[in-house]
């Protein structure tokens, strides 16, 4: 099966501050890359995704880019707020489930 | 448009119970997938079901079932409940295959084994 790893666990910024969060996968296979973010008491949500078959994608202020040789994907938030405080997960897609990393603690402080 | 809706969204059992929980996915989607999430494990697959057949399963013990009725609504069970099945058990739905577009996700039944 795949094996993720995601790092760092926590991450604390301050506001504005730019934050990166990268993911790396075992499947050389896997072709589907999202990242999802969980607030306290709800479920995962995603929040952005790429194809195996471009490198990078922005949507206002989150990217992620993906490095198929080195099999590692990551995710940016630039001009962090308080309201990005969450979990962040990524969840390679390896042919017949999301492989979820252990998750991202991000805390951003005013 | 109504999101994915799981019941009950807490319950507390004791060991050796049984327990059933439901999900209705977004109308439309064809494909409910499971997770129990844990702090210690994080978010793990239990198993998947298109237009009501298994079509994928995560590396759970045979105490974890599941199904999907006509409408695509799924119910989960747990029989013989140890105290290590406490945990959040997510639900999420898709058109088809989650990686062919976004899966969304209910926010979770919270299981309490004493």
């Amino acid at each position: 099966g795949e094996n993720v790893e995601q790092h760092p666990s926590t991450l604390s910024v301050q506001e504005g501050d730019s934050a990166v969060i990268k993911c790396t996968y075992s499947d050389s296979a896997s072709n589907y890359f999202p990242w999802y973010k969980q607030e306290l008491g709800k479920g995962p949500q995603l929040i952005i995704d790429i194809r195996s078959n471009v490198g990078e994608k922005k949507d206002q202020r989150i990217a992620v880019t993906l490095n198929k040789t080195a099999k590692h994907f990551s995710l940016h938030i630039t001009e962090t707020q308080p309201e990005d405080s969450a979990v962040y997960f990524c969840a390679p897609w390896g042919g017949t489930e999301l492989t979820f990393g252990q998750g991202t603690i991000l805390t951003v402080h005013p | 448009k109504a999101g994915v809706t799981q019941t009950p969204r807490y319950l507390i059992k004791t060991r050796g119970q049984q327990v059933t929980l439901s999900c209705s996915p977004i109308s439309g989607h064809r494909s409910v997938s499971w997770y129990q999430q844990t702090p210690g494990q994080g978010l793990q697959f239990l198993f998947e079901y298109f237009s009501e057949t298994q079509r994928n399963k995560g590396n759970f013990p045979g105490r974890f079932s599941g199904r999907q009725f006509s409408n695509s609504r799924s119910e989960m069970n747990v029989s013989t409940l140890e105290l290590g099945d406490s945990a959040l058990y997510l639900c999420a739905s898709s058109v088809d295959r989650p990686n062919t577009g976004e899966l969304f996700f209910g926010e979770g039944s919270r299981l309490t084994v004493l």
